[in-house]
C-alpha cells in the first residue's frame, strides 16, 4: 500500500514568489493535516481537513497561506507571495478518522 | 513546563548498545506515538501506544498510564539507527510533540 506522497520534495524559490506544495493521502484517508516544522523544532498543525472540509485553520496564516483539498482526497498548499522565514519543512500527514497520524517525506522549502 | 518532555536531548552510543529514550508527559492522552525522522526526510510513525508494551524488530516501547511516562529501546542498536526519535501524545485530534532525542550511533 502506498504511503503518504508529497510533491515537490525540495524547492529552492525567490522570496516574493508563490509556492504550492501538493500531497495526497493514503487511499482512505479521510483526515488530512498539513504541518509546517522548523529545524530542530517539532512540527506545527496549519490546517487539518475531514473529507473536503477545513475543521481547524486557526495556525494558517491566512495572508499568505491557502490550502484545499476540493474533492477530498488530494490537497494543495500554497504560499503567496513567500517571505524568508517561510523557509521550513511542510509536512502532509493523513489518518482513518482521527486515529493514528501517518506522515508523507515532507517538502523542503528555502526562500532565498 | 512542557506537556510532553524528552530525555536524553542528546544520545551518543556504540554499534551494540542498548538504548533507552524516556518520555514523561503531564495531559490526559488517548494514545501515545513514537516517530522516527532522518535529516532531511519524513517522519516515520514506529509505535501507537495507549496501553502496556509493543515490539517491532529491535524496537520496543513501552508505557505507564499510571505513571505518564514511556520509553523507547532500542536492542543491538547500528549506524543506521541515527535519527531523531519523537514522542508525541493524541489528545482528541491534536498531536502535542516533544522535543526529539537526536541519537547518534558510532560504528
Amino acid at each position: 500500500e502506498a504511503g503518504v506522497v508529497q510533491s515537490p520534495r525540495y524547492k529552492i524559490i525567490e522570496k516574493k514568489q508563490p509556492v504550492a506544495f501538493w500531497c495526497n493521502p493514503i487511499s482512505g484517508h479521510n483526515t488530512l493535516y498539513w504541518y509546517l516544522q522548523n529545524l530542530g523544532q517539532g512540527p506545527e498543525l496549519l490546517i487539518r481537513y475531514e473529507n473536503e472540509e477545513a475543521v481547524d485553520d486557526s495556525q494558517l496564516p491566512k495572508d499568505r497561506f491557502s490550502a484545499e483539498r476540493l474533492k477530498g482526497v488530494d490537497s494543495t498548499l500554497k504560499i503567496q507571495p513567500a517571505e524568508l522565514g517561510d523557509s521550513a519543512v511542510y509536512l502532509c500527514a493523513s489518518s482513518l478518522d482521527s486515529h493514528e497520524q501517518f506522515f508523507g517525506p515532507g517538502t523542503r522549502l528555502t526562500v532565498l | 513546563k512542557n506537556e510532553v518532555e524528552q530525555s536524553p536531548q542528546n544520545l551518543t552510543a556504540q554499534e551494540g548498545e542498548f538504548i533507552t529514550i524516556n518520555c514523561s508527559y503531564s495531559v490526559g492522552i488517548s494514545a501515545l506515538h513514537w516517530l522516527q525522522q532522518h535529516p532531511g526526510g519524513g517522519i516515520v510513525s514506529l509505535f501507537m501506544l495507549s496501553s502496556g508494551k509493543k515490539k517491532h524488530g529491535r524496537l520496543i516501547a513501552t508505557i505507564n498510564i499510571q505513571e505518564k511516562h514511556s520509553s523507547l529501546h532500542i536492542t543491538a542498536s547500528h549506524p543506521r539507527d541515527s535519527a531523531v526519535y519523537i514522542c508525541a501524545v493524541t489528545q482528541g485530534y491534536q498531536l502535542i510533540w516533544g522535543a526529539g532525542t537526536k541519537l547518534i550511533i558510532k560504528p
